[in-house]
This record gives structure tokens, sequence and C-alpha cells, in this order.
């Protein structure tokens, strides 16, 4: 079972490019949600997805797009890279309200 | 909105020893409550979690937690650490309402266990 799968795992990107993160994940789960994470702040919600087409803000929504077209799929958006969010970044997805959330490997992302 | 409270950002014990990790919430209903564990270079994987029903749950690798209604606290134990238990641990609370659906991590409580 592949589970929650992130790509790339590791990216450089100077400040102001575009980039997309990939999430995609084969347990046919509705609630998808994107974290970063950053040392001694935990993880901080920044977009979350309840199911395809319904997309919400988490804490730290600045800077970040995210669509669900498919169940399946959820990609982070970072419109114009800034050092502020160099981070490692998480996709987590869950069966139901309640239940189990499982995370990919992460993204560690470095913008100069 | 609710909140959680990890004390301790690093814990150290020897081996052998207890663990515990304090976590504390802020909710006005009862809550969801889960432990995640982090290894290095890795993502989150679930120790444990609270719903509804026995306050004492238990989870992997030996790991259990008491839900505490009167104290807002869900504090994570292990009898006997072993070196594997080195990790990061993280306390988190989800919540739901009006369709809306947010996990809310902690800060994260990093355990070392001394040989």
């Amino acid at each position: 079972n592949a589970g929650v799968t992130q790509t790339p795992k590791f990216q450089v990107l100077k400040t102001g490019q575009s980039m997309t993160l990939q999430c995609a994940q084969d347990m046919n789960h509705e609630y998808m949600s994107w974290y970063r994470q950053d040392p001694g702040m935990g993880l901080r919600l920044i977009h979350y997805s309840v199911g395809a087409g319904i997309t919400d803000q988490g804490e730290v929504p600045n800077g970040y797009n995210v669509s669900r077209s498919t169940t399946e799929d959820f990609p982070l958006r970072l419109l114009s890279a800034a050092p502020s969010q160099t981070s490692v970044y998480f996709c987590a997805s869950s069966y139901i309200l309640g239940s189990e959330a499982f995370f990919g490997q992460g993204t560690r992302l470095t913008v100069v | 909105a609710q909140s959680v409270t990890q004390l301790g950002s690093h814990v150290s014990v020897s081996e052998g020893a207890l663990v515990l990790l304090r976590c504390n919430y802020s909710s006005s209903v009862p809550p969801y409550l889960f432990w995640y564990v982090q290894y290095p270079n890795q993502g989150l994987q679930l120790l444990l979690k609270y719903t509804t029903g026995a306050t004492l749950v238990k989870g992997i690798n030996g790991f259990e937690a008491e839900f505490k209604k009167s104290e807002t606290s869900f504090h994570l134990t292990k009898p006997s650490a072993h070196m594997s238990d080195a990790a990061e641990y993280f306390c988190a609370v989800i919540t739901s309402g009006a369709g809306s659906y947010q996990l809310t991590f902690g800060k994260g409580t990093k355990l070392s266990v001394i040989p």
C-alpha cells in the first residue's frame, strides 16, 4: 500500500519562484491537509479539504494555494516563494472525522 | 478554539525509567485527542487516540494515555523506556463544526533515552 505520497522529497527555490508540492493518497480518504513543520513550532495547518471541490484555510494560509479536483490529489502551490517559507511540509489524509491521520514522508523546502 | 500545550520541549530519561510526556488541551466540548510520534527524517505515526469511551487508552509500543476531563489533560506514559523510544512526540486535538475540520498539534516534546 502506497498510503500518502509526497513529491518531491527535497527542493531548493529562489525567492520569487513558484512551485507545486504534490500529494496523493490511495486510501479513498475524504479529508486531506497540509502542514508545515518548523523547529519549536510543531505542525501548523496551512490548508485542508473535506472532500473534492471543498477547501478551507488553516492557521497559516498566506502565500499558499490549494485545490482538490479529485479525491486522491491535493497539491499545494507556492505562489511566490519567500525565505520564510523554508520548512518541512507534510501532507496528511484521514478517512472520517476523528480517525487516524496518515502522513506522507514530507518535503524539505529551502528558499534562498 | 482548541489549543494544545505540551509541557517540556525536551525530556530525558534513563533506559528502563518511566516516560511521562505531558499534554493539556483547551476545549469547551469533549475533544478527540491523539498522540503521534515522529522519528528522525520521517513523517508522523499514530501512537494512540481517544474519541469516546474508556479514558485509559493503550497504544503501540507499550505507550498509554489517560484522558482526564477535570484536568483537561491527556498525558502519555510508558513504564519502561527503551532506546528505540527516542523520537519527537506530538499531542493533537481535533475539532469539527459548521463544516470545518482541523487537527491542531502541540509544539512537540523531544524524548531522549540515556543508556
